[in-house]
């Protein structure tokens, strides 16, 4: 099993720009989630679903967009990117259910320029 | 909203010393608390998962705590090696969010040789 795998590794955007980060879990996992991690300030979360064709906003959901159109696939999308969104994004899944942890992807660093 | 404080933000021990990471939390109400390991560059792995009805998670050399009532946990490394070197976070469940994490900042761990 490849686990939860993000693509791309890494991209530089220019301010306006718009992009997709695609997240991949082979794990059959109900829950989807991205977070941000910025120097700082820990991760924070920008989305998730619990579903197939179900998404929910999380604490910092601004400027951003999320589809889950597949089980095993979780888009996040940038419109129109800004500086400010300059991070490292994190893409994890869970099964649903309380007593089980969330397995994570290992990031995609974007710079916004 | 519920904050996570670790303390201390860096630590730097020799090898073969026992070391113990501080987690606390603003709302006793949590649900799950869990522990992660972050190594530079990489994403998260968990490490141990403390469901709050539980008191304690032990796995190899490391042993987690809860204490809901002082909105306190602790994650204890014994007899610490080069290779633990690494961000440890510790997270919180968000109520109501697809068993979604509210993390720390981290503790970023050094152990010499």
């Amino acid at each position: 099993n490849a686990g939860v795998t993000q693509t791309p590794k890494f991209r530089v955007l220019k301010t306006g720009q718009s992009m997709t980060l695609l997240c991949a879990q082979d794990m059959n996992h109900e829950y989807m989630y991205w977070y941000r991690q910025d120097p700082g300030m820990g991760l924070r979360l920008i989305h998730y679903s619990v579903g197939e064709g179900t998404t929910a906003k999380g604490e910092v959901p601004d400027g951003y967009n999320v589809s889950r159109l597949k089980k095993q696939n979780f888009l996040l999308g940038l419109e129109s990117a800004a500086p400010s969104q300059t991070s490292v994004y994190f893409c994890a899944s869970s099964p649903a259910s309380s007593t089980d942890t969330q397995y994570f992807g290992p990031g995609t660093r974007l710079t916004v320029l | 909203k519920q904050e996570v404080t670790q303390i201390p933000a860096a630590l730097s021990v020799p090898e073969g010393e026992n070391l113990v990471l501080n987690c606390s939390f603003t709302d006793s109400a949590i649900y799950n608390l869990q522990w992660f390991r972050q190594d530079p560059g990489k994403g998260l792995t968990s490490l141990l998962l403390i469901q709050s009805s539980q008191r304690e998670q032990t796995s190899g050399r490391l042993n987690a705590s809860l204490d809901k009532s002082s909105g306190r946990s602790t994650l204890y490394i014994a007899a610490s090696q080069p290779g633990d070197s690494a961000t440890y976070l510790c997270a919180v469940e968000i109520p109501n969010s697809g068993y979604a994490l509210n993390f720390g900042k981290g503790t970023s761990l050094l152990v010499t040789p």
